[in-house]
């Protein structure tokens, strides 16, 4: 069955420095990867999707992530974090071809605290 | 673009009652709709899928007889539960894709707060 799991669960920067937050997928078949992000008290809106092509993805708020394949790794970075980026990041996948309901698995998720 | 709603945004019910969460998909018709639960501090769970105009498909563990989901139009599909217990208390959030959008991508409503005494 297919899983998803984000080593992160809690993470605590401070302005400026850098992010990683790791995410692994468990799946045989070829998959379509997202990361959304959940700020308080609003909805999940999607950050960035890979489906094929270029493995190093830009999303919106200057966020990426590097599809490695052979990792089953789709880890999320931003070079500076902002305090506005303090929320719950959650990766999904879910997946391509004949089998494909658009149905997405989530991983646990990791709340992002930034202080000013 | 691709705004998806959910009404109410909070519901407080008394146990045994039923309730219904509609998702509604504001600027563009979605064959496509999906069921979560988020329970705090918790990721999303799929309760089930729908899809416009057939029966809806329910995740294992999930009471289909429970969480009623209805999909009647391209823009509106309905979740009820019925014979609400405190168990049931959760964030309901539902998300809308395909039609001109593909069903890859999802959007996400604002989720509907249920509580049950």
């Amino acid at each position: 069955a297919q899983s998803v799991s984000q080593h992160n669960h809690h993470v605590i920067l401070s302005e400026a420095a850098s992010l990683e937050l790791g995410c692994n997928y468990s799946y045989g078949g070829t998959v379509n990867l997202f990361w959304y992000v959940q700020y308080p008290g609003q909805h999940l809106q999607l950050l960035l999707k890979y489906f094929s092509g270029d493995p190093l993805v830009k999303g919106i708020k200057g966020f990426e992530a590097e599809f490695i394949k052979s990792k089953f790794s789709f880890n999320l970075r931003k070079p500076s974090v902002q305090w506005s980026d303090t929320a719950e990041y959650f990766c999904a996948v879910s997946q391509q071809g004949s089998g494909n309901t658009g149905k997405l698995i989530f991983g646990q998720g990791t709340t992002l605290q930034v202080k000013p | 673009g691709a705004v998806v709603s959910q009404h109410p945004s909070r519901v407080i019910c008394k146990s045994g009652t039923s309730v219904k969460i509609e998702c509604r998909s504001l600027d563009f018709q979605a064959t496509t709709m999906f069921w979560y639960r988020q329970f705090p501090k918790q990721s999303l769970m799929l309760m089930a899928t729908s899809n416009e105009g057939s029966k809806a498909t329910y995740e294992q563990g999930v009471e289909k007889d429970k969480f009623l989901i209805n999909h009647a139009s391209l823009t509106l599909s309905t979740l009820t539960v019925t014979s609400a217990h405190p168990e049931d208390s959760s964030f309901y959030i539902c998300s809308a894709g395909g039609g001109f959008l593909s069903t890859d991508t999802q959007y996400f409503g604002p989720g509907t707060r249920l509580t049950v005494l």
